[in-house]
């Protein structure tokens, strides 16, 4: 099993420019999720998605879409980059479940996308 | 305010030292808890959930407080491959959302 795998893992992009990050998880989970992760900030979810078919943003979602493609495969564009949009994004999944006390779920994730937009 | 805080540090310690990071969180609808770590330029790994009435795994100990909002991870006899940056997760009601503290680096030393 790869687990949960992106790509690109680089990319460097001009501002303006669009593109898109793959994601695919081979766990037959039913949650996935992007990240960004910059420094002091901690990770923040830009979109999440429940279940196949369904979307929700997250924290901080402005400037990028998102398409579950089916259960395995998460993508997230970005329409036309920014510079503030340089980080590191992380995909992840996870498999929900829900006991009397709440859930108690692991996230998995992918070995991440280097993007640097000038 | 930041929903999840911890201490950055960077924790210097020894081989065989206990070192303890907290973590505070100001959401009481707060309900699930984790440590994840991650490595230098690596995806975060779950370390531990951390359960109500604390829990322990191997030489990691964790502790819930909710009336005080702070979550701890204990690390005894530290060891050389400890050397990462710890995560402090919470994860909301009813609900996928999930915040991420910015992480306590931790150091060990030989």
């Amino acid at each position: 099993n790869a687990g949960v795998t992106q790509t690109p893992k680089f990319q460097v992009l001009k501002t303006g420019q669009s593109m898109t990050l793959q994601c695919a998880q081979d766990m037959n989970h039913n949650s996935m999720y992007w990240y960004r992760q910059d420094p002091g900030m901690g990770l923040r979810l830009i979109y999440y998605s429940a279940s196949e078919g369904t979307t929700d943003k997250g924290e901080v979602p402005n400037g990028y879409n998102v398409s579950r493609l089916n259960k395995r495969e998460f993508s997230l564009r970005l329409e036309s980059a920014a510079p503030s949009q340089t980080s590191v994004y992380f995909c992840a999944s996870s498999e929900e479940t829900f006991g009397g006390s709440g859930s108690y779920n692991e996230q998995f994730f992918g070995p991440g996308t280097r993007l640097t937009v000038l | 305010r930041k929903e999840v805080e911890q201490d950055p540090g960077p924790f210097n310690v020894p081989e065989g030292a206990t070192v303890a990071f907290n973590c505070t969180y100001s959401n009481s609808a707060s309900q699930s808890f984790f440590w994840y770590r991650q490595d230098c330029r690596k995806e975060p790994k779950l370390l531990m959930s951390v359960y109500s009435s604390g829990n322990e795994d191997g030489r990691f100990t964790a502790q819930l407080n909710r009336a005080s909002q702070y979550i701890s991870l204990l690390i005894r006899d530290s060891k050389l491959s400890d050397s990462a940056t710890y995560l402090c997760v919470v994860r909301y009601t009813g609900g996928f959302k999930t915040i991420f503290g910015a992480g306590t680096r931790l150091f060990v030393k030989a």
